[in-house]
């Protein structure tokens, strides 16, 4: 089974600042999928950025991007010139091409962005 | 933007009562998906479906649970009998055929007294 760890609960930042959110995955797979989903307090989870396990180029989307180490299973978020609208929580998922099509989420960050 | 949406966004129930969940996924999406989040937990995997039937499901969901889409463009949970334990965020997704990004909604919270 995969497991998906985020171990950061609460991080902060200063607007326009850089934030790195961590998150960690176990498994047995070779292909798979990674995503990051925001919730802000409207509660729409929200795509971020998503990795094919596959491609060795980190995803880019504007000021978000990752640092995918399909070694080390470890597979984090930037977050550049962070601003107010950034707050949220943070959720990493790990989607496995064998495992069905459920996703399996991390605890979640709570990430503040800060005037 | 098409969005997924879910009603009630809030529901108070007492325990034993039924409760129907209603989502409306993305108009072209063929994969429904329930997930819950119990307070304090990791978001977790309830069931998919597709092509009109259950394609899979989680040890959460047991016979208390059903899933159903009665019309084109509703997918329903219902939780035939509630317990406490069912108090948490629960949200729909949905997804096309071939892609492996599932959509969410902005969930409902169920809290069962």
């Amino acid at each position: 089974a995969q497991t998906v760890t985020q171990s950061q609960p609460e991080m902060s930042v200063q607007e326009a600042e850089t934030v790195t959110l961590s998150c960690t995955y176990d498994t047995s797979e070779n292909n798979y999928y990674l995503f990051w989903y925001k919730q802000p307090p409207s509660r729409q989870m929200i795509l971020v950025i998503r990795q094919e396990a596959y491609k060795q180029q980190n995803a880019t989307e504007n000021r978000f991007s990752v640092n995918f180490q399909k070694a080390a299973k470890s597979f984090s978020l930037k977050i550049s010139d962070s601003q107010l609208g950034d707050t949220a929580m943070y959720f990493c998922a790990f989607l496995g091409e064998t495992s069905g099509s459920r996703l399996t989420f991390g605890e979640g960050t709570q990430l503040t962005v800060n005037p | 933007e098409p969005e997924v949406t879910q009603t009630p966004s809030h529901q108070v129930t007492q325990m034993g009562q039924e409760v129907i969940l209603r989502c409306v996924p993305i108009s072209n999406h063929l994969y429904f998906y329930w997930y819950r989040q119990i307070l304090g937990q990791k978001v977790e995997f309830l069931v998919s479906f597709y092509n009109n039937e259950i394609s899979e499901k989680s040890e959460i969901f047991d016979d208390q649970f059903s899933v159903e889409r009665p019309d084109g463009s509703n997918f329903t949970l219902k939780i035939r009998s509630t317990k406490l334990e069912d108090s948490a965020m629960y949200f729909c997704a949905s997804k096309r055929l071939a892609q492996e990004t599932q959509y969410f909604g902005p969930g409902t919270r169920l809290l069962v007294l």
